[in-house]
């Protein structure tokens, strides 16, 4: 089976601080795609950064980076200089035979 | 607005009553998906389309659940009978063949069942 564990239902960090939210995965594949989607409260799911396996180094999107481990499976997202409008659950997923497998969640809290 | 909508955004109903949504992709994609999110969970995935052909259902898409997308353009998904079970977030999803990884993401349309 195939799965996606998200440890941290939820985290809550001051503006401006870096939040890192950690993911694990499962799978026999040795080339797939993995995620961090971002959906924020009653708005729809948007896609923060994407990371092939097959490629090293690790992908990173203006404030958002991943430390990716592939013999660990592990898939974690650092957030760096937090601001409010990162507020929102946060899913780690992968995608293989075109469907896009998602953890539950973790709900991430920026205070002012 | 180029993006995934979904209609209705909400929609409330009696157990037994059979409801049906809409999803519009994004107009050159030819990959649709339909996915369930229940409270507390991460979205789960339905079913999908290559152009106007039901590639895969999933075990989770009971007999009662039907998709279409008969242009290959707009998707609908029908419950029949509903349960309150059912009551979940219903998101669509579109993409490229070539780009598969990459699926965008419509605002759900969210379903109570009373």
């Amino acid at each position: 089976a195939q799965t996606v564990t998200q440890s941290q239902p939820e985290m809550s960090v001051q503006e401006a601080e870096t939040v890192t939210l950690s993911c694990t995965y499962d799978t026999s594949e040795n080339n797939y795609y993995l995620f961090w989607y971002k959906q924020p409260p009653s708005r729809q799911m948007i896609l923060v950064i994407r990371q092939e396996a097959y490629k090293q180094q690790n992908a990173t999107e203006n404030r958002f980076s991943v430390n990716f481990q592939k013999a660990a499976k592990s898939f974690s997202l650092k957030i760096s200089d937090s601001q409010l409008g990162d507020t929102a659950m946060y899913f780690c997923a992968f995608l293989r035979d075109d469907k896009i497998i998602f953890g539950k969640g973790t709900r991430l809290h920026i205070l002012p | 607005d180029t993006g995934v909508s979904q209609d209705p955004r909400h929609k409330i109903t009696k157990r037994g009553q059979n409801v049906t949504f809409r999803c519009d992709p994004i107009s050159e994609h030819n990959r649709l998906y339909w996915y369930r999110q229940t409270l507390g969970q991460g979205p789960e995935f339905l079913t999908y389309f290559q152009n106007e052909a039901q590639l895969e259902k999933s075990r989770l898409l009971s007999d009662r659940f039907s998709a279409e997308r008969p242009k290959g353009s707009f998707s609908t998904l029908e419950i029949q009978r509903t349960e309150q079970g059912d009551s979940a977030m219903y998101l669509c999803a579109s993409s490229l063949v070539a780009l598969q990884e990459t699926q965008y993401f419509g605002p759900g349309t969210r379903l109570l069942v009373l």
